[in-house]
């Protein structure tokens, strides 16, 4: 099975300091991905990694920057964190496959609740 | 932007088929259906996907229609675990930006 490791599942933060989540999948997955979760907006794209040191925003990357040195490690970067940014952060990685094959599922983590006071 | 519309919440009973449906009016030619489960404290989980016709696996089916302006995700005699949220997404293959995966829809199933 697929394992995507968020590094904690919890993380209490100030306003203004720099935050890292961090994800590490074990599949040699090409494709990773970031997301936020909040109550009935559903999930956001906020960056996408589709190979090492390549990135691409998504809908909401206002804020956040990302960093993939690693194929297996993909970095969310909160630069300066603001309280709405609070919310449920979510990684996910996913194989590139042929198009015959349509889009590959993509694998998640359990999530990072962030809440910046 | 091909965007879903699906139920906020449905209710049913152990043993019960449900049927859940998405529109998306705004497919495009070279779009995927995907449907997606979601337990509380946990991501995402692939159930199943789609482009045309019937598709079935080991825990769902769907069943996209001629003009695939919608979908229809059927899961067979749900239990108590399947109370989840479920989102239904379409993308053109590799395009990650144009994933939309909405509010979804939440079932309750009762006992």
């Amino acid at each position: 099975d697929v394992k995507v490791t968020q590094s904690s599942r919890y993380l209490v933060k100030r306003t203004g300091e720099k935050v890292f989540l961090e994800c590490v999948q074990d599949m040699d997955h090409e494709n990773m991905f970031w997301y936020r979760q909040d109550p009935g907006l559903g999930l956001r794209l906020i960056y996408f990694s589709y190979d090492v040191k390549m990135k691409e925003k998504g809908d909401i990357p206002e804020g956040y920057s990302v960093s993939r040195e690693k194929k297996e490690r993909f970095s969310l970067i909160l630069e300066s964190a603001s309280t709405n940014q609070t919310s449920m952060y979510l990684c996910a990685s996913s194989y590139s496959g042929g198009r015959e094959d349509g889009n590959q599922p993509q694998h998640f983590g359990d999530g990072t609740r962030l809440s910046i006071l | 932007l091909a965007k879903t519309t699906q139920p906020i919440s449905m209710d049913s009973y152990e043993g019960q088929e449900v049927n859940i449906t998405c529109s998306h009016n705004n497919i495009a030619t070279n779009d995927y259906i995907t449907w997606y489960q979601q337990f509380p404290s946990q991501g995402p989980r692939f159930i199943i996907q789609g482009y045309k016709t019937k598709v079935t696996n080991e825990v769902a089916s769907l069943f996209i229609p001629a003009d695939r302006k919608s979908s229809t995700l059927s899961l067979p005699r749900v239990s108590l675990s399947d109370t989840a949220v479920y989102y239904c997404l379409v993308s053109l293959y590799g395009n990650f930006n144009k994933f939309y995966f909405g509010s979804g829809t939440k079932l309750n199933v009762k006992p």
